[in-house]
């Protein structure tokens, strides 16, 4: 079956720093991944969607990589905030059903 | 706004009880979802419904039932709550555009669930 690892540790870095989350995936090849935003208490929030033949996506500060070579995705967020704080959850998109299989998630803290 | 709303938003139950949680989306969306959340293993899917009287189990559907009597709602009925089923469930709507991977899911706000 499909599987999808986020690094479960959590993440710190120093504000203005560039944040880089990793997703890795096996056993598929999705046409789409997609990135999500979740803050404690809240469901997650959409934030990016990348196709297979799309190397690079940006949004303002954040920018996601698929390799699919590498079964992989990078997150990057760049001059990172504290107001990133948060969970970031990957998806990868099960073709022909509208259906995601998400990542656990990767905790991002930026302290100050 | 078009929202999805969940309730409650904190419930506290015995093992045995039936338990329904709500699930409302003004969005107008054909395709539902509901999942758990549990330390260690991310979202996981119940049940989901492409639209009116459609229901499809997902990988950890036992123990749960869903019906689809119309565009807004999916309640989630747990049958006879065990203390497995503690955890916090969300539920999620997606516009139908083909069932292609393009479709991103609007999520509510959860329910946090205890079962004793």
């Amino acid at each position: 079956s499909q599987k999808i690892e986020q690094n479960s540790e959590a993440l710190n870095i120093q504000e203005g720093k560039t944040a880089t989350l990793t997703c890795n995936y096996t056993n598929y090849s999705p046409a789409y991944l997609q990135w999500y935003r979740q803050d404690p208490g809240r469901g997650p929030v959409f934030l990016l969607l990348i196709r297979e033949n799309e190397k690079e996506k940006r949004k303002e500060r954040l920018k996601v990589t698929f390799d699919t070579t590498l079964k992989q995705s990078l997150f990057h967020i760049t001059a990172s905030q504290p107001a990133d704080s948060a969970t970031y959850l990957c998806a990868l998109a099960v073709s022909n059903t509208g259906k995601l299989i998400f990542g656990q998630g990767t905790t991002l803290q930026v302290k100050p | 706004d078009a929202e999805i709303t969940q309730s409650p938003r904190h419930k506290i139950t015995e093992t045995g009880r039936q338990v329904t949680l709500a699930c409302h989306q003004t969005w107008n969306h054909n395709n539902m979802f509901w999942y758990r959340q549990d330390l260690g293993h991310g979202l996981r899917l119940i049940h989901y419904s492409y639209g009116v009287q459609d229901t499809n189990k997902g990988e950890v559907s036992d123990g749960y039932s869903v019906s689809r009597s119309n565009t807004e709602d999916l309640p989630l009925t747990l049958e006879s709550a065990a203390s497995s089923q503690t955890s916090v469930y969300f539920c999620a709507s997606s516009e139908s555009s083909g069932l292609s991977g393009t479709d991103t899911q609007y999520f509510g706000p959860g329910t946090r669930l205890t079962v004793l």
